[in-house]
């Protein structure tokens, strides 16, 4: 059984402080790896895709992914009110054609004023 | 920006009665998938789709579930017999192609089943 852990929260941070965000996974050929945030009763939005061990920025987000440790982060910098929302993180084994995505039950962030 | 459409954006139905669910994915892309989340619970794979036939598909997805992709643009998820549990958003997803390529949801269809 895969399964893809998140710590539920909610996370609390002040505007302008980095929110870290943390998701471990126990399968071990996982390959891709996603970070979606997701509004209340909206939809999931990809923020971040990463594959290979290390680091991976755009803009304000930064993606590390140790598949060692079967750990991916991510890292929101200058954190906004507007980040407030649940962040899904999404493994895929991507082999054997296998491309469905487990998805963890989330983090809440909520940035505060 | 394209993004992957689904109709309606919420669906009433009555215990018992069939439903269709209908998405319109990103115009190149090749693999279509079906999620569903049950309300406070995690995003659940459904099915996946890859040239004309299903690729994957997950314990949900049982014999009163089928897809299909009656022309070039529409994918859909027809629930037979729905049940009171079948209440969900239903999410359609898109992507390029199947490995190493991210998915893209469309906005979900909210079934409500009574």
């Amino acid at each position: 059984q895969k399964e893809v852990e998140q710590n539920s929260g909610p996370l609390s941070v002040p505007e302008g402080a980095i929110a870290s965000l943390n998701c471990t996974y126990s399968d071990r050929v996982s390959q891709s790896f996603f970070w979606y945030r997701q509004y209340s009763g909206k939809s999931p939005e990809l923020i971040m895709s990463i594959y290979s061990n290390g680091d991976k920025e755009d803009g304000r987000f930064t993606a590390q992914l140790n598949k060692a440790s079967q750990y991916v982060s991510l890292l929101i910098r200058d954190s906004q009110p507007s980040d407030s929302a649940t962040y899904l993180c999404a493994v895929s084994a991507s082999g054997a054609g296998s491309y469905q995505l487990t998805f963890g039950k989330g983090t809440k962030l909520s940035v505060i004023p | 920006e394209p993004e992957v459409t689904q109709t309606p954006s919420h669906q009433v139905t009555q215990m018992g009665q069939e439903v269709i669910l209908r998405c319109v994915p990103i115009s190149n892309h090749l693999y279509f998938y079906w999620y569903r989340q049950i309300l406070g619970q995690k995003v659940e794979f459904l099915v996946s789709f890859y040239n004309n036939e299903i690729s994957e598909k997950s314990e949900i997805f049982d014999d009163q579930f089928s897809v299909e992709r009656p022309d070039g643009s529409n994918f859909t998820l027809k629930i037979r017999s729905t049940k009171l549990e079948d209440s969900a958003m239903y999410f359609c997803a898109s992507s390029r192609t199947g490995r190493n390529q991210p998915q893209h949801f469309g906005d979900g269809t909210r079934l409500s089943i009574l």
